[in-house]
C-alpha cells in the first residue's frame, strides 16, 4: 500500500534560518503530493501541492518539488519566521489521503 | 477556494453519552466526505469515508456501531460518537474534496470525555 515517511520533530530553528523537512513516499500509482500545515488548536490547511513529477509547489515562501526518481517531496523555506511555528504534514493522494506523522516546527526569535 | 465548516470546535461530555459532530461544505457539493482521527503526537488516521445517500465505508479496526456516520445531503455529513468513553477523547477532523481544490479540511473538533 501507499505510505509516507516524514522526519520526526520537533525541529527548532532561529528566526531567518533555512528550513528543510524531509518527506519520502511509496506508492503503486501516480499520486499527487501535498504539504498541509496545522497551527495550534486548528485543523489542517493546504500549504502547497504538486500533481506530477518535477512539479514544484510553492506558497508563502515554502517550496517543494515532486521528485519521482527519489520518491521525495521535501519542504523548504529560505527564511523562517516565528509565525511559521506549526505542525507540517506531508500527504500523498491517490484513491485516499495518506499522511505522514507530522513534523513540529518551533521558530524562536 | 472550497470551505469546509466543522462544528463544534470543542466538546466535553460525560462518559456514556453520545456526541454529534457536523461537517458542512459551504460553497460546494460534496458527494464524499472523510472523517479522520488524530491522536496526540501522531498523524491523522482515516476512520471512514462518508458517501451521500449510502452507507459509510469504514477503515479496518473502526467500530461502525460506535462511530455512526450519516451523509444525508450533498453538503452535510455527521459523525456521532455513541456511548463515549475516555479513550474516545481525541481530535476529529473531516474533509471533502473538489477537483479544482483537492482536499479541504474542517477546523477539527476536540472531544474530551470525562
Amino acid at each position: 500500500g501507499n505510505s509516507v515517511t516524514q522526519m520526526e520533530g520537533p525541529v527548532t530553528l532561529s528566526e531567518e534560518a533555512f528550513l528543510t523537512i524531509n518527506c519520502t513516499y511509496t506508492a503503486t500509482g501516480y499520486p499527487s503530493l501535498f504539504w498541509y500545515v496545522q497551527y495550534p488548536g486548528e485543523g489542517l490547511q493546504l500549504l502547497l501541492k504538486a500533481t506530477k513529477a518535477d512539479d514544484k509547489g510553492s506558497n508563502k515562501g515554502f517550496e517543494a518539488t515532486y521528485r519521482k526518481e527519489t520518491t521525495s517531496f521535501h519542504l523548504e523555506k529560505g527564511s523562517v519566521q516565528v509565525s511559521d511555528s506549526a505542525v507540517y504534514f506531508c500527504a500523498l493522494v491517490d484513491q485516499k489521503v495518506t499522511f505522514g506523522i507530522g513534523t513540529k516546527l518551533q521558530v524562536i526569535p | 477556494g472550497a470551505v469546509v465548516s466543522q462544528h463544534p470546535s470543542r466538546v466535553i461530555c460525560k462518559s456514556g453519552t453520545s456526541v454529534k459532530i457536523e461537517c458542512r461544505s459551504l460553497d460546494f457539493q460534496a458527494t464524499t466526505m472523510f472523517w479522520y482521527r488524530q491522536f496526540p503526537k501522531q498523524s491523522l488516521m482515516l476512520m471512514a469515508t462518508s458517501n451521500e445517500g449510502s452507507k459509510a465505508t469504514y477503515e479496518q479496526g473502526v467500530e461502525k456501531d460506535k462511530f455512526l456516520i450519516n451523509h444525508a445531503s450533498l453538503t452535510l455529513s455527521t459523525l456521532t460518537v455513541t456511548s463515549a468513553h475516555p479513550e474516545d477523547s481525541s481530535f476529529y477532523i473531516c474533509s471533502a474534496s473538489r477537483r479544482e481544490d483537492g482536499y479541504t479540511f474542517g477546523s477539527g473538533t476536540r472531544l474530551t470525555v470525562v
